[in-house]
């Protein structure tokens, strides 16, 4: 069973530009979930993606956006990048089925924004 | 006022010493997540509770659904144990999000 991966690991970005971070979910996990990690901060919800769909979002723009796929792999895409925007993205996979939801984590991407 | 807020932000130990770390929420909730996160950012699950008592090697936590708190607590604590330690709730509204708190940050000296 693999777990949670993302990817890239790190990036750099200037001001005004788009990113696209990506992650696998867990064997088996049909539901993923993005956080935003500010330095200092715990995660902030940004949204989360079950079977496809848009399954609740936390308080962010609409310039961040996001896909999910049929292999349950997902994408977060941020456009109009500003400085604020420089965090460690989480995402985290669970199959909400169970009720257990318990969610695993994969390890982040830092992103940047200069 | 944060949702879910923890206590202290900072903690440091000399080997051997017992660790508690609370964490008090304000709203209802289906569960809540001790989670253990290491310098370069890797969240991993230490427990979710929804009542009780869980224990987990060296690791304790308790939660009181009616006071609406939690609390972490690491026995004979090692250097290994040094990390930020986030309590995350999930709410009633939305059983499938996570609520963080700020996390603890625990350094532990030999």
């Amino acid at each position: 069973e693999t777990g949670v991966t993302q990817s890239p690991t790190h990036l750099i970005k200037t001001r005004g530009q788009q990113v696209t971070l990506r992650c696998s979910s867990q064997s088996g996990h049909n539901t993923v979930s993005w956080y935003q990690q500010a330095l200092g901060q715990g995660p902030q919800f940004i949204f989360q993606y079950y079977r496809e769909e848009e399954n609740g979002r936390g308080n962010f723009p609409p310039r961040f956006s996001g896909l999910q796929f049929p292999n349950y792999s997902s994408e977060l895409n941020v456009n109009a990048l500003e400085l604020d925007d420089s965090a460690l993205y989480l995402c985290a996979s669970s199959w909400p089925g169970t009720g257990d939801n318990e969610q695993f984590f994969g390890p982040g991407t830092r992103l940047t924004v200069l | 006022k944060n949702e879910v807020e923890q206590s202290p932000q900072n903690l440091t130990a000399q080997e051997g010493e017992f660790i508690t770390i609370n964490c008090s929420y304000s709203v209802g909730i289906s569960a809540l997540h001790w989670l253990q996160q290491h310098p370069g950012g890797g969240i991993v699950s230490l427990f979710m509770l929804s009542s009780g008592k869980k224990k987990h090697g060296r690791l304790i936590a308790t939660i009181n659904i009616q006071e609406k708190h939690s609390s972490l607590h690491i026995t004979a604590s090692h250097p290994r144990d040094s990390a930020v330690y986030i309590c995350a709730v999930r709410p009633y509204y939305n059983t499938d999000k996570l609520i963080f708190g700020t996390g603890t940050r625990l350094q532990v000296f030999p």
